[in-house]
């Protein structure tokens, strides 16, 4: 299994710009999570789907954040418009129950200027 | 008060030592906790679960203490690979909780 996969591995946007995050989950995984991974913060939690459908939000900063899963094998994260302090690593991760373990793809590290 | 403590270190411990770290959480109705390792610059990979019992994987031994909500993890005759940053999470049931990680250096 290819495991996680996320793309792009790096961004480089200017501020203002939309960005947008792509995960493909493991294969027969039905739990999908976003989280942000940042020095001052550690790792944050912003949504989690559970067989497609977006379960918890909270974690979403605010309304420039938004994602879809239109189906079990992909995921999106979007941020219109990016600031610099959107800058992070972030992260997808599949489990295959709510309560299971975790697999995380490798990232993608974002830069705003 | 956050959902996971950790003390964040850093550890820094000769080659061959034993060390230990710990964690607390504050729902005390948590389901389910882990141990992930996260090296530099990559993402967070499963160490271990944590079960009631206790369990251990080679050098490594995990134990629950849910009376006084805490976590820990003992690593024995430590080496230079495990150099990381090791993560305690748990699970309420309806969200994962991270630690903010603790910092272990294994120096030759």
């Amino acid at each position: 299994d290819a495991g996680v996969i996320q793309s792009p591995r790096h961004e480089v946007t200017e501020m203002g710009q939309e960005v947008t995050l792509r995960c493909k989950p493991i294969s027969g995984h039905n739990s999908l999570f976003w989280y942000r991974q940042t020095m001052m913060r550690g790792l944050e939690l912003l949504i989690y789907f559970n067989n497609n459908v977006p379960i918890d939000d909270s974690g979403m900063p605010e309304d420039r954040f938004s994602a879809k899963m239109p189906n079990a094998s992909f995921s999106t994260l979007k941020i219109q418009p990016s600031e610099p302090r959107d800058s992070a690593v972030y992260f997808c991760a599949s489990g295959g129950q709510s309560t299971d373990t975790q697999y995380f793809g490798p990232g993608t590290r974002l830069t705003v200027l | 008060r956050k959902e996971v403590e950790q003390d964040p270190g850093p550890f820094n411990v000769p080659e061959g030592a034993t060390v230990a770290f710990n964690c607390t959480y504050s729902n005390s109705a948590s389901q389910s906790f882990f141990w992930y390792r996260q090296d530099c610059r990559k993402e967070p990979k499963l160490l271990m679960s944590v079960y009631s019992s206790g369990n251990e994987d080679g050098r490594f031994t995990a134990q629950l203490n849910r009376a006084s909500q805490y976590i820990s993890l003992l690593i024995r005759d430590s080496k230079l690979s495990d150099s990381a940053t090791y993560l305690c999470v748990v699970n309420t049931g309806n969200q994962f909780y991270f630690g903010t990680g603790t910092s272990l250096t294994v120096i030759p």
